[in-house]
């Protein structure tokens, strides 16, 4: 069964520092997304992507944040400059057409930053 | 802006019937969506609702939506302890699927 895979699974780093989280989506989706929870809260939207670029995004995304899909398989999201407060669990997540409604979600990349 | 309210925790006695209730505020959601999450896993989708239903069924999951109250529930049938879980209720506006807090079910033996 098609599933959407993120690397790695876990990351410590430093304040300060930057991060790439990667996500491939299932294959001949179009729609992808970047969604956080922090430990015991609720799962927060970051972006959504779509042909190559930013379709929506939320107030948590700001500058300090970045997606990417270089090569056609990939989208990674990159933070710069970690602050303590970045530490959460990062799903991607992607769908195929719009009128599906189903959008599957990634097994998330722990970011911790100490 | 949208919002997704549900309640935090309910417990139920393996064997009877689960019902995770959900509000939601944007009245053009097109879906209507129920994730489940164990420990330190991801989002598995369990089922969706297309806006202009009012039910659907899948084996022991029902899900049924009040439009006009904007109300969401989700039935679990014959609970089992692999049901123990946080249920996130979700609604699709626009380009984004905005989540609630989660129902964290709790099975009794």
């Amino acid at each position: 069964e098609p599933e959407v895979t993120q690397t790695p699974s876990h990351q410590v780093t430093q304040m300060g520092q930057e991060v790439i989280l990667r996500c491939v989506p299932i294959s001949n989706h179009l729609y992808f997304y970047w969604y956080r929870q922090i430990l015991g809260q609720k799962v927060e939207f970051l972006v959504s992507f779509y042909n190559n670029e930013i379709s929506e995004k939320s107030e948590i995304f700001d500058d300090q944040f970045s997606v990417e899909r270089p090569d056609g398989s990939n989208f990674t999201l990159k933070i710069r400059s970690t602050k303590l407060e970045d530490s959460a669990m990062y799903f991607c997540a992607s769908m195929g057409q719009a009128n599906t409604g189903e959008l599957f979600f990634g097994e998330g990349s722990r970011l911790t930053v100490l | 802006g949208e919002d997704v309210e549900q309640s935090l925790f309910l417990s139920v006695r393996e064997g009877d019937s689960s019902v995770i209730n959900c509000t939601y505020t944007d009245s053009s959601s097109t879906y209507l969506y129920w994730y489940k999450q164990e420990p330190g896993a991801g989002l598995q989708l369990l089922t969706y609702i297309f806006s202009n239903m009012d039910m659907k069924q899948d084996q022991r999951l029902t899900v049924l939506l009040n439009k006009k109250d904007k109300h969401l529930s989700l039935r679990i049938a014959d609970t089992q302890t692999g049901d123990s879980a946080i249920y996130f209720c979700a609604e699709r506006s626009d380009d984004k699927i905005i989540f609630g807090k989660g129902t964290r079910l709790h099975i009794l033996p």
